[in-house]
């Protein structure tokens, strides 16, 4: 069974830019969460998707938006980047959401200079 | 506001001795705990979980215990191993809501 898959792997942008990660859950899982992680700041969490609704968000600005397909694919998009937008981004998969464990993917690491 | 904390950024333990790792919250509402392990380079994996209505939950070598009055849970890793060496982050949810991450302890398990 095929894991978490993200892409692209790691990512390099200016700041002002925009970006799109991308998230492929766990086939059969319609549950996608994103998160944020810092060094000290552990994982942030950025929202829920599931069944192609956003269920639940962090506190986050609207910068940060995402959506996510009849397929269970989520993608996440930044606008207007920062240099403190700089971190590993991980999606997590999961059946049903949040009371149930989630895999998580391998990140996208992005940077902002 | 962290809800969730884990104040030892760092733990360092000698092979085969118990490794214990804590992790407080301050939401009452929380009633679902996991631990998550994660290597570097590589996503969290999920390790163990334990519900509010339990005060313990063991798995192999990895034990959590919960302590809702104090609003406390620990992970004991019993005996200790160099693989064990990774980041472990304490999670919480409060009734299917989003999950909430401590910021991580990175634990060092010394040959």
């Amino acid at each position: 069974k095929a894991g978490v898959t993200q892409t692209p792997r790691y990512l390099i942008k200016t700041r002002g830019q925009q970006v799109t990660l991308s998230c492929s859950p766990i086939s059969g899982h319609r549950s996608v969460s994103w998160y944020q992680q810092t060094p000290g700041q552990g994982l942030q969490f950025l929202f829920e998707y599931f069944s192609e609704t956003q269920r639940n968000k962090g506190n986050f600005p609207g910068r940060f938006s995402g959506r996510q397909f009849s397929n269970s694919r989520s993608e996440m998009n930044v606008s207007t980047l920062e240099l403190g937008d700089s971190a590993l981004y991980l999606c997590a998969s999961s059946p049903q959401g949040a009371g149930t464990e989630a895999f998580f993917g391998q990140g996208t690491r992005l940077t902002v200079v | 506001d962290q809800q969730v904390k884990q104040n030892s950024p760092s733990l360092s333990v000698q092979e085969g001795r118990i490794s214990i790792l804590n992790c407080d919250y301050t939401n009452s509402m929380f009633d679902y705990f996991l631990w998550y392990k994660k290597y570097p380079a590589e996503g969290p994996t999920f390790l163990i979980s334990i519900s509010s209505i339990k005060d313990k939950n063991e798995d192999g070598r990895f034990t959590v215990f919960l302590n809702k009055s104090a609003k406390h849970l620990s992970l004991h890793i019993v005996p200790s191993q160099p693989g064990d060496s990774a980041v472990y982050f304490c999670a919480a949810i409060a009734s299917y809501d989003k999950v909430i991450f401590g910021p991580g302890t990175s634990l060092s398990v010394i040959p």
